[in-house]
């Protein structure tokens, strides 16, 4: 199974901060990498598919990069609404497998 | 917009089996891009993936549940289901069903069949416990 490492576990940040989330997969998935959002007892939220395509209704200033191994989700300006618990997945071979997750709360 | 509601009992007892149905609405079951997934997540924990099923009735499991999962679909009723068998505490988890998105690229960041899942149930919080 492809082994999915988010750094770190955990951030504080201030609205209107910009942030990077780490995602490392344990081998090469080329691109194939999908980031979601989830809230206190609700269900995740599609961000980021193929790792920097957009899902629709979601704001720009959420952006993905990445290929290989090393991966990260950037958000430009936090907004209030940002503060949750971040996932990514690798969608290259079955099983597929999440990350840890990175919780960003508030400063 | 398509919508996806879990449904099943919220208490099962060790040793058991754990059944589950999720309902689709709003949107073609039998898509030749869909693929219907479930995934659970172990209160305060991360997110795993079961397994998911075409309309055909194909499937793929996670190898470490395979033993103890099935996965059924009807499509008369745009319903799929989850059997998980001999269940321990250590099933005791939040279960959603989730629609994954299947879909070929290709360009200068991407070559290949590439899923994600895009839409989800709310969850279900099935524990288990004598």
């Amino acid at each position: 199974d492809i082994q999915m490492t988010q750094s770190p576990s955990s951030l504080s940040a201030s609205v209107g901060d910009r942030v990077t989330l780490t995602c490392r997969a344990s081998q090469s998935i080329s691109t194939f990498l999908n980031w979601y959002q989830q809230k206190p007892g609700k269900a995740p939220r599609l961000l980021m598919y193929i790792t920097s395509t957009l899902e629709s209704g979601v704001p720009s200033r959420f952006s993905g990069s990445g290929s290989g191994t090393e991966f990260s989700l950037t958000i430009s300006s936090l907004q209030p609404e940002d503060f949750a618990t971040y996932f990514c997945q690798q969608s290259y071979s079955i099983p597929f497998t999440f990350g840890g997750g990175t919780k960003v709360e508030i400063k | 917009q398509l919508q996806l509601q879990e449904s099943g009992p919220g208490l099962v007892k060790p040793s058991e089996t754990l059944s589950l149905t999720c309902t689709v609405s709003g949107g073609s079951f039998s898509n030749d891009y869909y693929y219907w997934a479930w995934i659970r997540q172990p209160p305060g924990k991360g997110l795993e993936w079961i397994g998911n099923i075409f309309h055909s009735g194909s499937t793929y499991y996670n190898p470490t549940l395979k033993s103890r999962v099935t996965m059924s679909v009807d499509t008369s009723k745009s319903q799929f289901s989850l059997r998980l068998t001999s269940v321990t505490a250590a099933d005791t988890a939040v279960y959603y069903c989730a629609k994954r998105q299947s879909r070929f690229c290709s360009g200068p960041s991407c070559s290949g069949d590439y899923n994600w899942f895009d839409s989800w149930g709310q969850g279900t919080l099935v524990t288990v416990s004598s």
